[in-house]
């Protein structure tokens, strides 16, 4: 079966605690993205990366940081740094077509705070 | 600065009735626009317009693009009450290199029995 995975399904932190939330996928694809979802917000995208070893930051970058040392593994780390991190996070892929890259979804990580 | 802007923000129907998704953008490198549905979890992909392709349609869905006045619209048709989901608009805009998404807020259907 060919698709993105992301765990865990829920996770909960304390303040000042480091998480790392694991998404891979198995698609062949070259890109790799992580995107927050809040209520009302939409996705708004922190990270991604057009091929290993590269990342650049999305929009919202503050208090994360990721790595991408393999093509099918793009792990978020969210920081003691990130001030609201209870969020909903999802991660994408996809590949690179001259007309347009659909992105495909994983099913999503939801990070609560206590 | 890229924006993606889509209305209404919530809309409540009934079953049967006819939907219409508004989604108007403003993006420096416009490569292609993109419609997800989102249920629970992740979204998944309904249709994806480009300049060689600005009418889409699929079953009781579908969507068309006009890159003159900068909008798409996503139709749906006899509404079930699965069709409840939030709808996202996503465009990609290419700066030279592989596109990134810049997303709506989404808008979040109702449809009753």
């Amino acid at each position: 079966d060919g698709g993105i995975t992301q765990s865990p399904k829920y996770l909960f932190r304390k303040e000042g605690q480091n998480v790392t939330l694991s998404c891979e996928q198995n698609l062949n694809h070259d890109a790799m993205y992580w995107y927050r979802q809040d209520p009302g917000q939409g996705l708004r995208l922190i990270y991604y990366s057009q091929i290993v070893n590269d990342f650049q930051k999305g929009d919202i970058a503050e208090g994360y940081s990721v790595s991408r040392e393999k093509k099918e593994s793009f792990p978020l780390t969210v920081t003691s740094a990130q001030k609201n991190p209870t969020a909903f996070y999802l991660c994408a892929s996809s590949d690179w077509w001259e007309n347009g890259s659909e992105q495909f979804f994983g099913p999503g990580t939801r990070l609560t705070v206590l | 600065e890229d924006k993606v802007v889509q209305s209404p923000l919530s809309l409540v129907v009934h079953e049967g009735d006819t939907v219409t998704l508004n989604c108007s953008y403003e993006v420096t490198n416009f490569r292609s626009l993109l419609w997800y549905k989102q249920e629970k979890k992740a979204p998944t992909f309904l249709f994806m317009l480009t300049s060689s392709g600005i009418e889409k349609k699929s079953g009781r869905l579908s969507s068309i693009l006009d890159k003159k006045e900068l909008f798409s619209i996503l139709n749906i048709t006899a509404t079930q009450t699965g069709d409840s989901a939030i709808y996202l608009c996503a465009v990609e805009d290419y700066g030279g290199s592989q596109g990134n998404l810049i997303f709506g807020k989404g808008t979040k259907l109702s449809v009753k029995p």
